[in-house]
């Protein structure tokens, strides 16, 4: 079946440092790739996403490629801000069945 | 975009009770929705798939008798909880999917005491 790999956390750096946090998928067909956010105790929000290989999603300076050589869709951020600590999923969708397939999860701790 | 609205966002039950969890599409209409839970520090598990006018389709290893699902119209599903116990407590979020995207509820903290 479908599954995502995420690289593990937690993740610590200081603020105006580079993020990358790597995903890389299994999956049958052409999955759409996600990433969420998940603040302290709130539910999932979107973060940006890709729809076909090669697209590339970015949303508040996060930027995600789809790289289906490599089956990958790694978030990086070229400044972290101390507001951007929170935990980051990567996940696939199957269009067809509709359900989403998630990674672990990446704890982000950004320090002043 | 669409949203989805959860209901409640934290609960707190005694051991043996029964909880109703609520999960809405406020402005479109979902004819599947998908059931999660998340525990502390781990990834969102998918739970079921609730379809409108149908039984829902459960993960394996997820107990249909005792988390049911109902979804009775094309905005609405609920997932029930009965008999809690405190391994129940989890963090439960659904979504439901419009135009190709998936979106989620706020999540609803179950504690069971």
């Amino acid at each position: 079946g479908d599954s995502v790999t995420q690289m593990e956390g937690p993740v610590t750096l200081s603020e105006e440092a580079f993020l990358t946090i790597n995903c890389t998928y299994t999956a049958t067909g052409y999955p759409s790739l996600f990433w969420y956010v998940q603040y302290p105790g709130e539910g999932l929000q979107l973060l940006l996403k890709a729809t076909k290989a090669d697209d590339k999603g970015s949303n508040k300076g996060f930027e995600a490629t789809y790289r289906k050589e490599t089956t990958s869709f790694h978030l990086e951020k070229g400044s972290v801000q101390v507001s951007d600590s929170a935990v980051y999923f990567c996940a696939l969708s199957d269009s067809n069945a509709g359900k989403s397939t998630f990674g672990d999860g990446t704890t982000l701790t950004v320090k002043p | 975009g669409a949203v989805v609205s959860q209901h409640p966002s934290r609960v707190i039950c005694k051991s043996g009770t029964s909880v109703k969890i609520e999960c809405r599409s406020l402005d479109f209409q979902a004819t599947t929705m998908f059931w999660y839970r998340q525990f502390p520090k781990q990834s969102l598990m998918l739970m079921a798939t609730s379809n409108e006018g149908s039984k829902a389709t459960y993960e394996q290893g997820v107990e249909k008798d005792k988390f049911l699902i109902n979804h009775a119209s094309l905005t609405l599903s609920t997932l029930t909880v009965t008999s809690a116990h405190p391994e129940d407590s989890s963090f439960y979020i659904c979504s439901a999917r419009s135009q190709g995207e998936a979106f989620f509820g706020q999540g609803t903290r179950l504690t069971v005491v």
